[in-house]
Formats: C-alpha cells, sequence, structure tokens
C-alpha cells in the first residue's frame, strides 16, 4: 500500500502557458501533500506544505502566485505553474503523509520543461 | 532551521566491500532522522528511520550524539545497491506537519 502517482509523468510548454500537475494518493487518504522541486544534479528543494481543506503553506522564497497548490481532497493535490518560464523547467515531486504518521510516500515525480 | 550533511556527492566501491555514507546533522537534543534511497529511473523511498533501528537490506544506520552523525554502513555491498541516497530530519525541530530538509545527496555506485 502507500501509493502515490503524479500526473502527467512529462510535460513540455510553451513560455507563458500554465501547467497543472497532479498528485493522488491511490490507496490511503493523505491529510497533507508536499510540494518538491528538484534540479539536475541537486537535492530535492520542498516548496509548499499542502494540507487537505486548507491554503498550502509554503517555503521561503517560493512564489504563492507563481506555484498555485490546491488540496480540495484527501486523495488529491494539483500544482499549477502559472506564466511558466524556461527558468521553471524542472523535476516536480509530490509526497503525501498519512493523518498522525511521519513516513512520507513519494510521486513518481514530473519532468516540466518550458520552452 | 536544522540541517544535515552528506560530504560526499559521489561514492564508489566494489562488490562485497563495506560501504559507508555519511551523514551528519546540525545539533539538535531529540534529532528525528531518515535514509531515503533513490534508484535508477524510480521514486524516492525511505530505506530506514533511526528510531526504528531496524535493518533494510542489509543496511543499518546508528545515531551518533557525540559526533552528530547517521552514517549508513552496510557490510557487504551489492551492485544493486547502487543509487542515489538522502539523509533527512523534519525542517523544524517539533514540527507538526514533518517537512523534510533533505542532504544534496550521494551517489553509491557498486563496481562489479
Amino acid at each position: 500500500g502507500a501509493v502515490v502517482s503524479q500526473h502527467p509523468s512529462r510535460v513540455i510548454c510553451k513560455s507563458g502557458t500554465s501547467v497543472k500537475i497532479e498528485c493522488r494518493s491511490l490507496d490511503f487518504q493523505a491529510t497533507t501533500m508536499f510540494w518538491y522541486r528538484q534540479f539536475p544534479k541537486q537535492s530535492l528543494m520542498l516548496m509548499a506544505t499542502s494540507n487537505e481543506g486548507s491554503k498550502a503553506t509554503y517555503e521561503q522564497g517560493v512564489e504563492k502566485d507563481k506555484f498555485l497548490i490546491n488540496h480540495a481532497s484527501l486523495t488529491l493535490s494539483t500544482l499549477t505553474v502559472t506564466s511558466a518560464h524556461p527558468e521553471d523547467s524542472s523535476f516536480y515531486i509530490c509526497s503525501a503523509r498519512r493523518a498522525g504518521r511521519e513516513t512520507q510516500y513519494f510521486g513518481p515525480g514530473t519532468r516540466l520543461l518550458v520552452l | 532551521a536544522q540541517r544535515v550533511t552528506q560530504p560526499e556527492k559521489l561514492l564508489s566501491v566494489f562488490k562485497g566491500a563495506p560501504v559507508e555514507l555519511k551523514c551528519n546533522y546540525s545539533y539538535s537534543g531529540s534529532p528525528e532522522l531518515f535514509w531515503y534511497v533513490q534508484y535508477s529511473r524510480q521514486r524516492l523511498q525511505l530505506l530506514l528511520r533511526h528510531i526504528s533501528r531496524e535493518s533494510i537490506k542489509g543496511f543499518t544506520a546508528d545515531l551518533n550524539k557525540g559526533e552528530t552523525s547517521f552514517h549508513l554502513k552496510k557490510p557487504f555491498a551489492q551492485e544493486e545497491d547502487s543509487a542515489m541516497y538522502y539523509c533527512a530530519r523534519p525542517k523544524n525541530s517539533g514540527g507538526s506537519n514533518y517537512k523534510l530538509t533533505f542532504g544534496k545527496g550521494t551517489l553509491l555506485t557498486v563496481n562489479p
């Protein structure tokens, strides 16, 4: 159990467009989901924490108007990269956590390329 | 905020040799520490937690408060252990959301 999926796995878009990435917990209810960004050959950087039914909490330096996060249900969180630019190209990873548990289960990641 | 440091970006050993991946953490009274592993083309997954004191895939990690370290060890490395290894800990001590901060990772290559 504890499977997390992401969709799409890869997306290419033009500069100025918006891209939505979905993160789903397939077999458990995730009260908290996390969004990370990973640059090539670098570590994961936490972008924001998403709690079901409430506003996301963004880490310092992450623009909340640029990276819109919605956690409308206990199994789905979405990250929308608005007006994407080439510097937004990266690998975006989500993770999900059950209520009362520390362990985070990670999605496979979404590779975004903005042309 | 709490930090973890992985001093080695790359580590290469031969099959059957012992391996130790280093992790040091910024001082905290009772840290929670984790090791995550990412095999090629696979998602990040939890390898072990210091609280559980278990051995997974032959790996163990002991918390050394004196040295503020949580090194990952395996006595006999296998080729399938080749992967990226990340040490992690909660971002803020006492945080309830369990936000994690990750080290920069060590790429382990086990040669035949």
